[in-house]
């Protein structure tokens, strides 16, 4: 069964970039058979998805926040990461990690990571 | 861009109650690529829904889901305190930016 842990630091200076990584487990994220996205959640409010991507490299972001986002994978760990530069505190919130299929009708997200907040104040 | 609307915001049962929890798209879509996910307190969201109907593993059958063109439903035949959570639904199978709808809270009186 795959799990995926989110893990990085839980405070970050405002302007700082942000930085995590998903460990992924139980499964190999060279499969190729799927997209690793980061979606995250301010207090209180909804989900928003950041971006995705696939263990060739191949990226997609949201365009609200793609100026400022970069998601990267290294295979050889099993793992992959989300920069996101000159933070601010409207960027306060649980960030996930989750799993979607390649094929567009088997796209929701499962697995999910536990989440872990992260903090922007100074 | 399609805008999922989900209603009510809040909605507050009683145990053994039906919960009927909808899910709206701004424009009809071809494909029943929906998706529920329950959201309980401190928790990450978990699969509870895909292709608008079909309950993910573990799943009780007290949830399900059903809907398509612009109207999608989850229903929940009896409510229990466990259910306390808030579910969002996720229409997927078009190119990303994904978007979830803004979420239903389900309390249990």
């Amino acid at each position: 069964q795959v799990q995926l842990q989110e893990s990085g630091p839980g405070l970050v200076k405002p302007s700082q970039t942000l930085s995590l990584t998903c460990t992924v487990s139980g499964g190999s994220i060279s499969s190729g058979s799927y997209y690793w996205s980061w979606i995250r959640q301010p207090a209180g409010k909804g989900l928003e998805w950041i971006g995705r991507i696939h263990s060739s490299g191949s990226t997609n972001y949201n365009p609200s926040l793609k100026s400022r986002v970069t998601i990267s994978v290294d295979t050889s760990k099993n793992q992959f990461s989300l920069k996101l530069s000159s933070v601010t505190a409207a960027d306060t919130a649980v960030y996930y990690c989750a799993r979607t299929d390649v094929m567009p009708d088997l796209a929701w997200f499962d697995p999910w990571g536990q989440g872990t907040l992260v903090t922007v104040s100074s | 861009e399609i805008v999922w609307t989900q209603s009510p915001g809040t909605l507050s049962l009683s145990p053994g109650d039906r919960a009927t929890l909808s899910c709206r798209a701004s424009q009809s879509v071809s494909s029943s690529y929906l998706a529920w996910y329950q959201q309980k307190p401190g928790q990450a969201p978990r699969l509870l829904i895909s292709g608008a109907s079909t309950r993910a593993t573990g799943i009780s059958d007290r949830f399900s889901g059903g809907g398509s063109g612009t109207d999608f439903t989850l229903t929940i035949s009896e409510v229990e305190p466990e259910d306390i959570a808030v579910y969002y639904c996720q229409h997927y199978g078009s190119s990303p930016p994904y978007t979830f709808g803004q979420g239903t809270k389900l309390e249990i009186k």
